[in-house]
């Protein structure tokens, strides 16, 4: 079936380092796909999406790529600061614009 | 522009007890969804409505009933509550229309079940 999976369920990093979140999907025939951020206590947020026929896309301090081939979506924040801490999840759209998620990679920045 | 609104932020129920969560967007989405998450968990989904007047079963839609009331509202009900029923409950809403894909949630009804 369709599932949506991470690497690392905890990544620790030092402050102003750069950090690199990774996430695995199974279903070749998703086309768009969300990084949320969850900050505790709080609903999932929106950071930035993809679609399909584009490999890398770029935010404010935030960078998503996609490699298709191997079916690998990374969410990269650069200069990471303690207001980054929180759980990520990727997520890709199955039918009728119902998103699959995955189960979260938890954040930590170490002053 | 409030976005997604839920209500009750928090609430304990004894099991069999039944209650409804409500959810409310001002973003004109057609689309409206139900999620659950549990502790470590990642989202998933219970209902859906594509569109006023329509709704779906999800992945997890056992022990739950939900109502599209218009456009702007959709509600989650538990009929008799159960413990595993014990989660944060999100409600998120989307466009439908093409553009962004993105859904938008709302900040999380917080139900234990006793």
């Amino acid at each position: 079936g369709e599932s949506v999976g991470l690497h690392l369920p905890t990544l620790s990093v030092q402050e102003g380092d750069n950090s690199i979140i990774n996430c695995a999907y199974s279903n070749s025939a998703s086309d768009y796909f969300i990084w949320y951020k969850q900050e505790s206590g709080k609903g999932p947020q929106f950071i930035i999406d993809i679609r399909s026929n584009m490999d890398k896309r770029q935010g404010q301090r935030v960078t998503v790529l996609l490699n298709k081939t191997v079916k690998h979506l990374s969410l990269q924040i650069a200069a990471t600061q303690p207001g980054d801490s929180a759980v990520y999840f990727c997520a890709e759209n199955g039918s009728s614009y119902k998103l699959i998620f995955g189960s979260g990679t938890r954040l930590l920045v170490r002053p | 522009n409030a976005g997604v609104t839920q209500t009750p932020k928090f609430q304990v129920l004894k099991t069999g007890q039944s209650m409804t969560l409500q959810c409310a967007q001002d973003m004109n989405h057609n689309s409206m969804y139900w999620y659950r998450q549990d502790p470590g968990m990642g989202l998933r989904l219970i209902y859906y409505s594509a569109s006023e007047g329509t709704t779906d079963k999800g992945e997890v839609p056992n022990g739950y009933n939900v109502s599209r009331l218009n456009k702007r509202e959709f509600s989650l009900r538990l009929e008799s509550a159960a413990p595993s029923q014990t989660s944060v409950y999100f409600c998120a809403s989307h466009t439908g229309t093409g553009g962004t894909d993105t859904q938008y949630f709302g900040p999380g009804t917080r139900l234990t079940v006793l």
